[in-house]
Parts: structure tokens; sequence; C-alpha cells
């Protein structure tokens, strides 16, 4: 199975701050990515499909990058709306496996 | 708007058998892979199995091989997960997506139902 690792587990940040959450796939997955917004009590919502294709619908101060093993999602102005908890998921090969989740809170 | 609903969760015996349903409109259901999702109290989300659009091809999570089949009725734009042998580790909210077939990705998700396996 493919494992795949996020980074930070949590974070903490300002309205207005510019955000990084990394992935990494235990081995090679294309660009096999997709990264997910949930918030709680709630579905997951998708954000970004193959690394880097903005969701209709999702604000483009969302973007997602990289190939192979490492992988960013980005939000360049965090807004009120956006801490949740972020996920990626590969979808390389079943099973289909996600990262751990990126807790993103209010500084 | 594209809308999926799961019902027939709820709490039951270790052992014990549940079958869920994903009632879906909005979209022409026959068009698509559909997959279940679970996620465990507080903690990160588990593919459980998908199904082609036909239900010819069925791929299931391994912790759930030979316990859970995925099936279908596209004349009633439904998608169904039978769980039998139920275990406490199977005590999540199953959610049901669109999506999970080549694409890989899941669009949307119903709010889940809860299924606790617990004496």
């Amino acid at each position: 199975d493919i494992q795949m690792t996020q980074s930070p587990s949590s974070l903490s940040a300002s309205v207005g701050d510019r955000v990084t959450i990394t992935c990494r796939a235990s081995q090679g997955i294309s660009r096999s990515l997709n990264w997910y917004q949930q918030k709680p009590g709630k579905a997951p919502n998708l954000l970004i499909y193959a690394a880097s294709n903005l969701q209709s619908g999702v604000p483009s101060r969302f973007s997602g990058s990289g190939s192979g093993t490492d992988f960013t999602l980005t939000i360049s102005s965090l807004q009120p709306e956006d801490f949740a908890t972020y996920y990626c998921q590969q979808s390389y090969s079943t099973p289909y496996t996600f990262g751990q989740g990126t807790k993103l809170e209010i500084k | 708007e594209v809308q999926l609903v799961e019902s027939g969760g709820g709490l039951v015996q270790p052992g014990g058998s549940l079958r869920l349903s994903c009632a879906a409109s909005g979209f022409t259901f026959g068009d698509y892979w559909m997959s279940w999702v679970r996620q465990a109290p507080g903690k990160g989300l588990e593919w459980v199995a998908n199904i082609k659009q036909d239900g010819s091809e069925k791929y299931y999570v391994d912790s759930v091989k030979g316990r859970f089949t995925i099936s279908r009725d596209n004349a009633k734009n439904s998608l169904y997960l039978q769980m039998n042998s139920l275990r406490a580790e199977d005590t999540s909210v199953y959610h049901c997506a669109r999506g999970g077939g080549r694409s890989g990705w899941w669009n949307p998700w119903g709010p889940g139902t809860l299924v606790t396996v617990s004496s």
C-alpha cells in the first residue's frame, strides 16, 4: 500500500497569511494526488484534483503543485472560512489512501 | 443539485450485520463510479470500497474483504454497502461519494451515516 505523510499535522496561522501544507507519498504516484477540506461534523470537500487542478467553485486562493512523491497545497491568503482540516489522497492505485490530515487553526 | 444521502447506520453488536444505502440525485447515477469512505470518530479518512458504473468491477480495502459487499441499483439511483461480521474497529461514519474509479477522486460526498459496533 502507498503511505501518504502530511506535514505539519497541525498549524496555527492568521487571517491573511500564506500557508503551505506538504504531502509525501511512499512511492511515485505521478500526479495522482487530490486535496480535500473538512470542517467539523461535515463531509470532506474536494479542493484540488490531479495535483494542480482547481475543483469548480473552489476559490482561487487555493492551489496545488507537485508530482512523483512530493506535493503541496498552498492557500495564498487565509480567510476565516479556511480554518479546517486538510487531507491529501492518492489515486494512483488501490487501496486509495489518505494522509493523516493537517488541522489548520486560528492563531 | 447533486446530492447524496446515506441511511441505515446504527448500533450493532460485534458479529452483526448492517446494510447501508445511499440515495443519489441531481446527476446520471449510472455514469459514475461510486465509493464508500469511512471515518472513525476523531480519526482520519479511509477508503472502503468502490464499484464501476455497471457493477462489473468492485474493489475493497483489505480490512473489509470477505465481510463487506458493495452493490448498486442504477434504476433506483442507489448505492449499497452490506456489512457482515462487524467488528469494533468498523465503528465509523460511512460516507458515500461519487467517483473513485479512473479519476480516483471523490466529489461530492454525502454527509454520512454513523455505524457503531459495540456490545
